[in-house]
């Protein structure tokens, strides 16, 4: 089982530049999300999806879209890239969101990570 | 504002004694808990979790206590290991069920 598997590792762009962050996960989650990393400010969550064709926002979404097209992959798309989103980018999934809808509550799993420079 | 906060960036213990890393959240309608530890380079890993209907879990070294009056939960680890130095993240489902809210993270250092 490879679970979460991001690509690239490492990615510099150019400020203007548009790219996509692949996520993939083998477990068959219905849940995905993007999480970024920045210093002495936790993980922040960019955007989640609750199954296949359905995305949502979360708390720093601003030049992200993300789409989820199959259960397996959630790719993240950079627009233009600017310097504030230098940064660690984390996918995570999980069986199922949490609380009362929730058969069971589930932890996330994430991939390695993205770490992208913007210059 | 800050949902859930861990309020000690670091914390240094010796092998073999108890490590306390502590979490408090804000909003009382927090229902599941998580605990992450994340090595460097690494993405972050699943620990230990709790849900409000309990206030105590174990799983080994690692036990969590959740106090929800005061909207405090910690994470106790006996004994330490240097194996253990990384960061912890505290972590809460919101109320809504579709999202884990972060801690900024306690960086724990086990010294032998």
């Amino acid at each position: 089982n490879a679970g979460v598997t991001q690509t690239p590792k490492f990615q510099v762009l150019k400020t203007g530049q548009s790219m996509t962050l692949q996520c993939a996960q083998d477990m068959n989650h219905e849940y995905m999300s993007w999480y970024r990393q920045d210093p002495g400010m936790g993980l922040r969550l960019i955007h989640y999806s609750v199954g296949a064709g359905i995305t949502d926002q979360g708390e720093v979404p601003n030049g992200y879209n993300v789409s989820r097209s199959t259960t397996e992959d959630f790719p993240l798309r950079l627009l233009s890239a600017a310097p504030s989103q230098t940064s660690v980018y984390f996918c995570a999934s999980s069986y199922s969101p949490w609380g009362e809808r929730s058969s069971y509550n589930s932890p996330l799993h994430f991939g390695n990570g993205t770490r992208l420079t913007v210059t | 504002d800050q949902q859930v906060k861990q309020n000690s960036p670091s914390l240094s213990v010796q092998e073999g004694r108890i490590s306390i890393l502590n979490c408090d959240y804000t909003n009382s309608m927090f229902d599941y808990f998580l605990w992450y530890k994340k090595y460097p380079a690494e993405g972050p890993t699943f620990l230990i979790s709790i849900s409000s209907i309990k206030d105590k879990n174990e799983d080994g070294r690692f036990t969590v206590f959740l106090n929800k009056s005061a909207k405090h939960l910690s994470l106790h680890i006996v004994p330490s290991q240097p194996g253990d130095s990384a960061v912890y993240f505290c972590a809460a489902a919101n109320q809504a069920g579709t999202a884990l809210i972060f801690g900024k993270g306690t960086t724990l250092s086990v010294s032998s």
